[in-house]
């Protein structure tokens, strides 16, 4: 079964405001990792926590991490238009795989 | 220049027909990969391999195989398609497996009619 499950779904904003996307995940796990796409291209890495590590900040980007509870958010500050994609988290598999959860399709509206 | 590459783009091609997705990093990582994402958006791993070793397959039917001839290439063949197999399909690298990020080519967008 998948390892990551975000929420929510989709999130529609209007520009300026905050958004917050939650990930949870069932196994232990090394390292958690948020991906953006936009439409129609590949993902990029966003930002990438370790597992003995609780917060993480990367511009507009705010990334926790509560080991106990197996889940991650994914804050983005006074989001923009072009913020507008999806979001996923990403847990390691052991070894060589990375696992994708289904994703949070954002929408920031001007 | 490109950090990961695939081509084609698209591909539009018939039930039963083989076809090869092409892909090429130029990062110098050991560890490729390809993955599934279905018109859901949901993203599947379905192959890993580590300096031209086969290290993950998901239970991917053998109709799907792939070759590494280098540790720059991961290539993806596809015998006998069928409309499930309608998706898009990404190649990705990283330097020490899931330790580290990954870095994604555009995209195959593959449509099997």
């Amino acid at each position: 079964s998948q390892q990551g499950e975000e929420d929510p779904q989709a999130l529609s904003i209007q520009e300026g405001e905050n958004a917050t996307m939650n990930c949870s995940y069932k196994t232990s796990i090394n390292n958690l990792q948020w991906y953006r796409q936009n439409s129609g291209r590949g993902l990029v890495h966003l930002i990438l926590i370790r597992s003995n590590e609780r917060e993480k900040h990367s511009g507009r980007l705010r990334v926790t991490l509560d080991t106990s509870k197996k889940s991650s958010s994914l804050l983005i500050t006074a989001s923009r238009a072009a913020d507008t994609a999806s979001y996923f988290c990403a847990t390691d598999g052991g070894g060589f795989k990375t696992i994708f959860g289904a994703g949070t399709r954002l929408f920031v509206k001007a | 220049d490109t950090a990961v590459s695939q081509t084609p783009k698209y591909l539009v091609t018939q039930m039963g027909n083989d076809k090869s997705i092409k892909c090429e990093q130029n990062l110098g990582h050991d560890t490729m990969y390809w993955y599934k994402q279905d018109s859901k958006k949901f993203l599947k791993i379905m192959f890993s391999y580590n300096n031209k070793e086969l290290i993950i397959n998901e239970t991917v039917p053998n109709r799907f195989s792939p070759k590494s001839p280098d540790k720059a290439h991961l290539n993806l063949h596809i015998n006998s398609l069928e409309l499930g197999d309608s998706a898009v399909y990404f190649c990705a690298s990283s330097q020490a497996a899931s330790e580290s990020q990954a870095f994604f080519g555009q995209g195959t967008r593959l449509t099997v009619v």
